[in-house]
């Protein structure tokens, strides 16, 4: 079956600092793959998707490459902020399917 | 739109109580989910709805639960009798089935549910 695998955290960071985030998966056929924001006290909203392979979303400073090869959709951002500070979710959705399998999440805290 | 709309946002009950929520999804869109998140557990799917037919419900827990969609624009998750382990935050979900923005979920802000 599907599945995501991202990083453990938290990850601990200074204003500014590079972020990378981790996420592997496991699917049959070509997924769509999300990156999920959830700040604290809200619902999930979508950070940015790919639907195909080197396809690269992007949204709010933040870039995630699909990369096929490598299973991988790593979340990247070159200089985070306090209000970045969040659990962000890994997420695909598999050929034909409706649904969203997702990671367990990684809480980023980023420090002034 | 207003987005997908989740009442109450708090609840707190007594073990054994009859608890609802509830879930106004995306004007047209053809998917409901619901959702629990707990600490122990993650974001874990629970059931979902195509066009208001249950089509997987797998994820409810127990008998206690159950759901509902009685038209396109409401949808009820009630759990009879409620227990403490039940507590948690309880999403609601809609999404397309196609177009450019198929397979995007789109949350509510959550029911926080506590069970005394």
């Amino acid at each position: 079956g599907n599945s995501v695998t991202q990083m453990e955290g938290p990850v601990t960071l200074s204003e500014e600092a590079f972020l990378t985030i981790n996420c592997t998966y496991t699917a049959t056929g070509y997924p769509s793959l999300f990156w999920y924001v959830q700040y604290p006290g809200e619902g999930l909203q979508l950070l940015l998707k790919a639907t195909k392979a080197d396809d690269k979303g992007s949204n709010k400073g933040f870039e995630a490459t699909y990369r096929k090869e490598t299973t991988s959709f790593h979340l990247e951002k070159g200089s985070v902020q306090v209000s970045d500070s969040a659990v962000y979710f890994c997420a695909l959705s598999g050929a034909g399917y409706s649904t969203l399998t997702f990671g367990k999440g990684t809480m980023l805290l980023v420090s002034p | 739109d207003a987005g997908v709309i989740q009442s109450p946002r708090h609840e707190v009950t007594e073990m054994g109580q009859e608890v609802t929520l509830r879930c106004k999804p995306i004007s047209g869109h053809d998917y409901l989910f619901w959702y629990r998140q707990t600490m122990m557990r993650g974001l874990e799917l629970l059931i979902y709805f195509n066009n208001n037919v249950p089509i997987d419900d797998s994820g409810m827990p127990e008998d206690r639960f159950s759901a509902k969609m009685p038209n396109a624009s409401f949808s009820t998750l009630k759990i009879q009798p409620s227990e403490p382990r039940d507590s948690a935050v309880y999403f609601c979900a809609s999404s397309l089935a196609s177009g450019s923005t198929k397979n995007i979920q789109y949350f509510g802000a959550g029911t926080r549910l506590s069970v005394l």
